[in-house]
């Protein structure tokens, strides 16, 4: 199966930690998203790449997230200083052109004690 | 700001029988497309169905249809003969033409009982 991968698919961590999650979009994607959904709601936008290019961030995305994609293959998402109001599923999803299907990957439910 | 509003939180059907999704979304722009997606209980999130807007006619994909009011601003999902693998929650979604993001509306969850 060659979708989408996230890695890891469960973490729990402490308040103020850091943590860095994974995203292998499929191989010919060049076109990245990240998502943040939580219990009850519908994913919510919060950065997109083409290529290793950031081109759009949510103000969802605080200081705190930094996001990179650094040869326009996989990419990271890290959060530092967690809060418990970080915990939530990530999503990663990638396409290959604007507004075509963005395929989903199982993300990863972040939990912060 | 886009939004899309998903006004039944949960929604049942008799397996084989018809079902409708409802959604609306405000928006002031004229391009734009619409979404379906369906995500399974522990599972990844897969496209449905889509909709242009700038096309009168509705899209279709076997058993899911849409019916769409451009005027109304309504985007409504129908799933014949429901299966019970259509268990799941949906989500509507738009996209700005020239964006890339999705807006998603709160879900609705549907049970198909046997």
């Amino acid at each position: 199966d060659t979708g989408v991968s996230q890695d890891p698919r469960h973490k729990i961590t402490k308040r103020g930690q850091n943590v860095t999650f994974r995203c292998d979009p499929i191989s010919e994607h060049n076109r990245l998203y990240w998502y943040r959904q939580t219990l009850g709601q519908g994913p919510e936008f919060l950065t997109y790449f083409q290529n290793e290019a950031q081109l759009e961030k949510s103000r969802l995305l605080s200081d705190r997230f930094s996001a990179e994609r650094p040869k326009g293959s996989f990419s990271t998402l890290e959060i530092q200083r967690t809060e418990q109001g970080d915990s939530a599923m990530y999503l990663c999803a990638s396409s290959t052109r604007t507004v075509n299907e963005q395929f989903f990957g199982p993300g990863t439910r972040l939990t912060v004690l | 700001a886009q939004t899309v509003t998903q006004s039944q939180p949960e929604m049942s059907v008799q397996e084989a029988e018809t079902v409708t999704l409802s959604c609306t979304y405000d928006t002031s722009e004229s391009d734009y497309y619409l979404f379906w997606y369906k995500q399974p209980p522990s599972r990844q999130m897969i496209l449905v169905i889509r909709q242009e807007a700038y096309k009168q006619q509705n899209a279709t994909e076997n058993r899911f249809s849409v019916n769409f009011q451009k005027a109304a601003k309504s985007f409504s999902l129908k799933i014949s003969d429901s299966q019970l693998g259509d268990a799941a929650m949906y989500f509507c979604a738009y996209s700005q033409g020239g964006s890339e993001k999705l807006v998603f509306g709160k879900g609705t969850k549907l049970t198909v009982n046997p």
